[in-house]
């Protein structure tokens, strides 16, 4: 049973340019959560996605951060214009429903941003 | 929203030695608790959970938690640690209600030296 897969798992962008992460969840799971983790930081919630639906997006930063999780194929965190600031580990995560408060989050192995 | 707080960010022991990380939250309703760890080089993986019932929950590789509600804690313990303990473990909480979303303390970086 393949776990989370997210790929890339290093990216290298410059400033300005856009990054495109994927994150494939575990077989028969629904519901998708993207964390981000700077240097010397625990895991920040960001967006909570059910396919084609975002559900919870109060951790996303308001402009050039989207996510969506369409009904085919894999969630996609896209970063417009990335800064410096932006570097980081970014972590998806997926859970089962029914419902899905009742159960752990599984992650996957983080895709690293580096801006230049 | 929940906060969570982990101490003593590194933490250096010997094999044998005994384990204890201490976590506490901030959240006025029900939780659901868990902690995590990240060998290095690999992704988080769940090491225990605590959802409801016995408040002294067992994980893998010996690791055990303990729910204290009155002081809003979540401590992990190991007897005695072995070199493969050397990771980050990170703490987490979200309300059993409502929104899914983890809030993650900033984990502690253990180096265990053989």
């Amino acid at each position: 049973n393949a776990g989370v897969m997210q790929n890339p798992r290093h990216l290298v962008r410059r400033r300005g340019q856009e990054a495109r992460l994927r994150c494939s969840p575990m077989k028969g799971h629904s519901h998708v959560y993207w964390y981000r983790q700077l240097p010397e930081e625990g895991l920040k919630f960001m967006v909570y996605l059910q396919k084609e639906n975002i559900i919870d997006e109060s951790g996303m930063p308001k402009e050039r951060f989207s996510a969506e999780f369409p009904k085919e194929g894999p969630s996609i965190l896209r970063i417009q214009q990335v800064v410096r600031g932006d570097s980081a580990a970014y972590f998806c995560a997926s859970s089962p429903s029914n419902p899905p408060s009742l159960y752990e989050q599984y992650f996957g192995p983080g895709t690293r941003l580096t801006v230049t | 929203a929940q906060s969570v707080s982990q101490h003593n960010h590194h933490v250096i022991l010997s094999e044998a030695a005994s384990l204890e990380l201490g976590c506490n939250y901030s959240y006025g309703g029900t939780v659901n608790l868990f902690w995590y760890v990240q060998y290095p080089g690999q992704h988080l993986q769940l090491l225990l959970k605590y959802f409801s019932g016995d408040p002294l929950v067992k994980g893998i590789k010996g690791f055990e938690a303990e729910f204290i509600k009155s002081k809003f804690s979540f401590n992990l313990r190991k007897p005695s640690v072995q070199w493969s303990d050397t990771a980050e473990y990170f703490c987490a909480v979200k309300a059993s209600y409502g929104n899914n979303r983890l809030a993650f303390g900033k984990g502690n970086q253990v180096v265990v030296i053989p």
